[in-house]
């Protein structure tokens, strides 16, 4: 158990729809990572926010966007849905930003159908 | 800016020794190790910052040749234990570098 929380475990939504997941860091971490997870693509990079601001955006879509709430849980909003956004999305945190080891959450298997 | 990482597969009988390569076209600050099992979160291995060190973790270890932008991952007397995906991660060089870009991954099974 790394200490990162994932909320929820598994979606099944409809596309066009919207959905937020949730994730809440180690105790005493302040920066979080989000993740996407395909067959095809690997684990990719989403966004990073460190202590309530974003720090670092990777290949997040438009149509995606997150934030970092002062008790430093973080949301991932992902709307107009497709069947490509069919994936697993992880949640990682870290004390501290660059050269930190992350600690991964369980992740939330979202099924675009 | 992806790393290369190299083989994409392999397979192990118990004991057997494997080699993991990551390589990047650019100037890295550090390079993270994770390992995936099915279905499972990535779990950090290990972490190695420029300077060309070189770490170990049982009998896991890891170098680091900055001059040559590349990471070697040595797994020595392999067990049924280490069969996943392992995954590099590179962070560039530079200031208010953050981003962790990973490989595609090297699946590694080990047969009894």
């Amino acid at each position: 158990d790394s200490g990162v929380t994932q909320t929820p475990k598994h979606l099944i939504t409809a596309t066009g729809q919207r959905v937020t997941l949730r994730c809440s860091p180690r105790s005493g971490d302040l920066s979080v990572y989000w993740y996407q997870q395909s067959l095809d693509q690997g684990l990719q990079f989403l966004i990073q926010y460190y202590n309530g601001e974003e720090r670092a955006k990777g290949n997040i879509l438009e149509r995606f966007s997150a934030q970092q709430f002062p008790d430093l849980h973080s949301e991932l909003n992902l709307s107009s849905l497709e069947l490509g956004d069919s994936a697993l999305y992880f949640c990682a945190s870290s004390v501290g930003g660059t050269g930190n080891e992350q600690f991964f959450g369980p992740g939330t298997r979202l099924t675009v159908l | 800016q992806q790393p290369v990482q190299s083989p994409q597969a392999v397979i192990l009988r118990e004991g057997e020794d494997a080699v993991i390569n990551c390589s990047s076209s650019k100037a890295l600050y550090s390079v993270h190790w994770y390992r995936q099992k099915h279905g499972e979160a990535p779990v950090f291995l290990m972490i190695l910052l420029k300077g060309g060190e070189q770490k170990g973790h049982d009998k896991i270890s890891a170098s680091f040749n900055e001059k040559k932008q590349q990471s070697s991952l040595y797994l020595t007397a392999s067990q049924l234990s280490y069969s996943g995906t392992y995954f590099c991660g590179t962070e560039l060089a530079g200031a208010g570098s953050y981003q962790l870009t990973f490989g595609k991954g090297t699946k590694l099974s080990v047969i009894p």
